[in-house]
């Protein structure tokens, strides 16, 4: 079956833009979730979506959002870029929401990578 | 908090020989352990798991080991191939559905 796909793989976009990134998840996944990939800070979770609600977030400013569609589809919008939002967001996606764990685990795409002049 | 740490930022075996990786975490109530692989290009990809009440899991060439005394655990590949040279991280998940906490990776590479 196919995995998760992401939208656009790459991207360049200038300071104060905004920018959507895309996410399919695996079929029959119902949980999508949103991580930030940094040379400097590693992978940082930014928020987790099952049923079209966002569940649970992690610690970065308002300007990153995102929503989930009936079909569990995904977005990601970051808005007012800096130049330190340039990184690789992934999207990876699970069967249910919840702590991660046996059947429950993460699959992640391959990423948009996003570059801010 | 919750934080999982590997050892060494970089791993450079050779092809043949056997491949550890190590990671440390810091909470001792900590109960699932994932690892995953990152090759160039694409995202984490899932290797293997590991439950606290197991002390050791073994896949196709792959050996989890938790030792939950030091609160440690390594991955080890037996025949390290160039096809493994990737970044490794291992990985627990938090309370937040969704939400992994990783370690800063060992990128492994692996000369002919």
């Amino acid at each position: 079956k196919a995995g998760v796909t992401q939208t656009p793989r790459y991207l360049i976009k200038t300071r104060g833009q905004q920018v959507t990134l895309s996410c399919s998840p695996i079929s029959g996944h119902r949980s999508v979730s949103w991580y930030q990939q940094t040379p400097g800070q590693g992978l940082q979770f930014l928020f987790e979506y099952f049923s079209e609600t966002q569940r649970n977030k992690g610690n970065f400013p308002g300007r990153f959002s995102g929503r989930q569609f009936s079909n569990s589809r995904s977005e990601m919008n970051v808005s007012t870029l800096e130049l330190g939002d340039s990184a690789l967001y992934l999207c990876a996606s699970s069967l249910a929401g919840g702590r991660t764990s046996g059947a429950n685990v993460l699959t992640f795409g391959a990423g948009s990578r996003l570059t801010v002049l | 908090g919750e934080s999982v740490g590997l050892h060494l930022p970089t791993l450079s075996v050779q092809e043949g020989d056997n491949s550890i990786i190590n990671c440390a975490y810091s909470n001792s109530a900590s109960d699932y352990f994932i690892w995953y692989k990152q090759e160039s290009g694409k995202g984490p990809q899932f290797i293997i798991d590991i439950r606290s009440n197991m002390d050791k899991r073994q896949g196709q060439r792959v050996t989890v080991l938790l030792n939950k005394t030091v609160k440690h655990l390594s991955l080890q590949i037996a025949a390290t191939q160039p096809g493994d040279s990737a970044v490794y991280f291992c990985a627990e998940p938090h309370n937040q559905g969704g939400k992994l906490i990783f370690g800063q990776g060992t990128e492994l590479s692996v000369k002919p």
